[in-house]
């Protein structure tokens, strides 16, 4: 069964630091772009981060950019959120995504889309 | 990057057939066919229910459909159903290689 399950989140002070972690199973992780989205409570959804399968390449949501910090470990099937400087609205419940991609020939490509979601942890922000 | 235009709410009774619009720019909506639909019931994680514009993942009824005119998408659903009530929320590539949401509509089935 593909699964992500996230963890780390809890309730820090503005200014502080937190690391989010989602555990993947179920597929080939190193073959797959991941993101982060989050959700304030009562908001809509919002899109924060992005991370090749590699690692090589990673996106930033204007939000988050110098504070935020997406990173992945292939070998352990996990990937992070480094957040600092973590600010009241940054409160939110944070999701791990998996990208919908589609192979052929031996090529794979990213449908931009987000097929496989966690359940989502949720960090507050608030002193 | 702003959020692409949903309408806060749309309902419908059922077995009929509603639409709900999502509204960008020519720099993600307009400028690229990767446009994505979710689903979220209250205190569930979302379900991706189109991608592509008008591609349904495996397991998604029928009933939902996708479409793009310019710089507006559009999800249908027809057939309306009770377990249709749930946000929804559009989602597309931008020419920042970033991905942006909508405002998130919600449907009531009357």
């Amino acid at each position: 069964e593909v699964q992500l399950v996230e963890s780390g989140g809890g309730l820090v002070q503005p200014g502080g630091s937190l690391r989010l972690s989602c555990a993947a199973s179920g597929f080939t992780f190193s073959s797959y772009a991941m993101n982060w989205v989050r959700q304030a409570p009562g908001k809509g959804l919002e899109w924060v981060s992005a991370i090749s399968g590699s690692g090589g390449s990673t996106y930033y949501a204007d939000s988050v950019k110098g504070r935020f910090t997406i990173s992945r470990d292939n070998s352990k099937n996990t990937l992070y959120l480094q957040m600092n400087s973590l600010r009241a609205e940054d409160t939110a419940l944070y999701y791990c995504t998996k990208d919908l991609t589609y192979c052929t020939g031996g090529s794979c490509y990213s449908k931009n889309a987000f097929d496989i979601w966690g359940q989502g942890t949720m960090v507050t922000v608030s002193s | 990057q702003s959020a692409l235009t949903q309408p806060a709410s749309v309902s419908g009774s059922p077995g009929q057939s509603i639409t709900i619009s999502c509204t960008g720019t020519s720099s993600d909506v307009g400028g690229y066919n990767y446009v994505s639909w979710y689903q979220q019931h209250p205190g569930k994680a979302p379900k991706l229910m189109i991608y592509d514009v008008s591609n349904r993942p495996s397991g998604v009824s029928y009933r939902f459909s996708g479409s793009k005119s310019g710089n507006t998408a559009s999800l249908t659903i027809s057939g309306l159903q009770a377990e249709d009530e749930a946000d929804y929320y559009c989602s597309s590539y931008t020419s920042s290689s970033t991905q942006v949401f909508g405002t998130g509509t919600k449907v009531t089935v009357l």
